[in-house]
């Protein structure tokens, strides 16, 4: 019930192109569902991050949608760049207790010129 | 850059030995916790310390222990080193007044030999 399922594992898109990673989660107390970006040899960057109460949530050229019947939300970044090749790891939440999050596996993403 | 520092960036120990890794939050966090990034997978969360006592702890054994200081600063200390202790570290902090935003350091790089 803890685990969130990440998919695909890579991911190759021309510039230009959207990218679209998806995840799933089984645990209904998870309330709070983050993106983040890493860069080889780097901690993980918080990307975008967002709540149940809403549907989607957009930042830039960087897009969650979020599905709560479904227990799913996805990752769109619309005119991918190859700057934004790097791995991308969804997560959850809960609000109580430890503030602990539960990661997908990542996704490889790259971004041909 | 997120606030969070980390020392040492990288390390090499031999299985049996000990090694102390250390971590700033950034200003005004008073939660720390602490990650283990295995090589192409996603961080698995260790511990976290909120008013220098554990709030939290994962599927770690008990050699893995650590110390929150009155500055909110951090060490994770790992005892009776194993080879598949061999790891990305990260810190990461947060505020209990901020949600469940979750900022990283670059992570301390573990090579267990």
């Amino acid at each position: 019930q803890q685990q969130v399922k990440q998919s695909p594992q890579s991911l190759i898109v021309q510039k230009g192109g959207i990218s679209i990673i998806n995840c799933a989660y089984e645990n209904t107390a998870f309330d709070y569902f983050p993106w983040y970006q890493q860069f080889p040899g780097k901690g993980p960057a918080l990307l975008i991050a967002i709540r149940p109460d809403v549907s989607e949530k957009k930042e830039g050229r960087f897009t969650i949608s979020f599905n709560k019947s479904a227990k799913q939300f996805s990752l769109h970044i619309m005119d991918s760049q190859p700057g934004d090749s790097a791995t991308y790891f969804c997560a959850a939440s809960m609000h109580q207790g430890a503030q602990k999050l539960v990661f997908g596996q990542g996704t490889r993403l790259t971004i041909n010129p | 850059e997120t606030g969070v520092t980390q020392s040492p960036t990288h390390l090499i120990k031999t299985r049996g030995q000990q090694v102390t890794l250390r971590c700033s939050s950034q200003s005004g966090h008073n939660t720390v916790s602490w990650y283990q990034q295995a090589l192409g997978q996603g961080p698995q969360f260790i511990f976290q310390y909120y008013r220098e006592e554990e709030n939290g702890r994962g599927n770690f054994p008990p050699r893995f222990s650590g110390l929150q200081f009155p500055n909110y600063s951090s060490e994770l200390n790992v005892n009776a080193l194993e080879l598949d202790d061999s790891a990305l570290y990260l810190c990461a902090s947060s505020s209990t007044g901020s949600g469940n935003t979750i900022y990283f350091g670059e992570g301390s790089w573990l090579t267990v030999v």
